[in-house]
């Protein structure tokens, strides 16, 4: 069985701060490990994925994330934060596809505010 | 442009008044999915689908069907709606197993 923990249900920051969002999952083989952003009224949009090589990835709109095997672990990350960053943010796993390449597991979302 | 297209983009009903939601995507991908998102409990997965005439459950099946007759469209069918499935639908597709998900605009759904 696969699973995702989003352990913050709210982050604030003030703008310009470094932000994290935090992530950490369970999965039987390797992990594909995603995150999406969700605005006010609109569906979710892909920021960036790990699937393998390099644990840092850099992904849409200045955000990283940095894969950590041993903590199990993909934390989202941002050195400067914008007020436009204010949304809500989903961690999602998906296990190594020779188990079941179609079954995706979403955390329960982060909301992160920027404050000017 | 590529997109995933629901409708409709609102619905009210009542319970025991079958609906379908439609979904449409114009990229060619062979995976495809529904969720259902509610607060606090973050999106969960309904039924996904990996190929044409090929589905299975997610992790909230009971009281949903699909179908994937043709690669581009997975309609969410409620036979029977209830209250309890008043909620946000998403569909969304990928074209691999290791590729990001493409989402719908949402369908939000009221069962009186």
């Amino acid at each position: 069985a696969q699973s995702v923990a989003q352990p913050e249900d709210q982050v604030n920051v003030a703008e310009g701060n470094p932000l994290t969002v935090k992530c950490t999952y369970s999965v039987s083989g390797n992990p594909y490990l995603f995150w999406y952003v969700q605005y006010p009224n609109r569906g979710l949009q892909f920021l960036l994925k790990y699937i393998t090589g390099d644990n840092l990835v850099k992904g849409s709109y200045g955000f990283e994330a940095e894969f950590n095997k041993s903590q199990t672990s993909f934390h989202l990350k941002k050195p400067s934060a914008l007020v436009s960053d204010s949304a809500l943010y989903f961690c999602a796993v998906r296990d190594s596809p020779h188990t079941n390449a179609g079954k995706s597991t979403f955390g329960d979302g982060t909301t992160l505010t920027v404050k000017p | 442009e590529a997109q995933v297209t629901q409708n409709p983009r609102y619905l009210i009903t009542v319970t025991g008044k079958k609906l379908t939601v439609t979904c449409s995507q114009n990229m060619n991908h062979e995976y495809m999915s529904w969720y259902r998102q509610d607060p606090g409990l973050g999106l969960r997965q309904i039924y996904y689908s990996m190929n044409v005439e090929v589905t299975d459950k997610g992790d909230v099946p009971e009281g949903y069907k699909v179908s994937r007759k043709e690669k581009r469209n997975f309609p969410l069918i409620l036979e029977s709606p209830s209250p309890n499935q008043t909620s946000l639908y998403f569909c969304a597709s990928r074209g691999g197993a290791n590729t990001e998900a493409f989402f719908g605009q949402g369908t939000r759904l009221t069962v009186v």
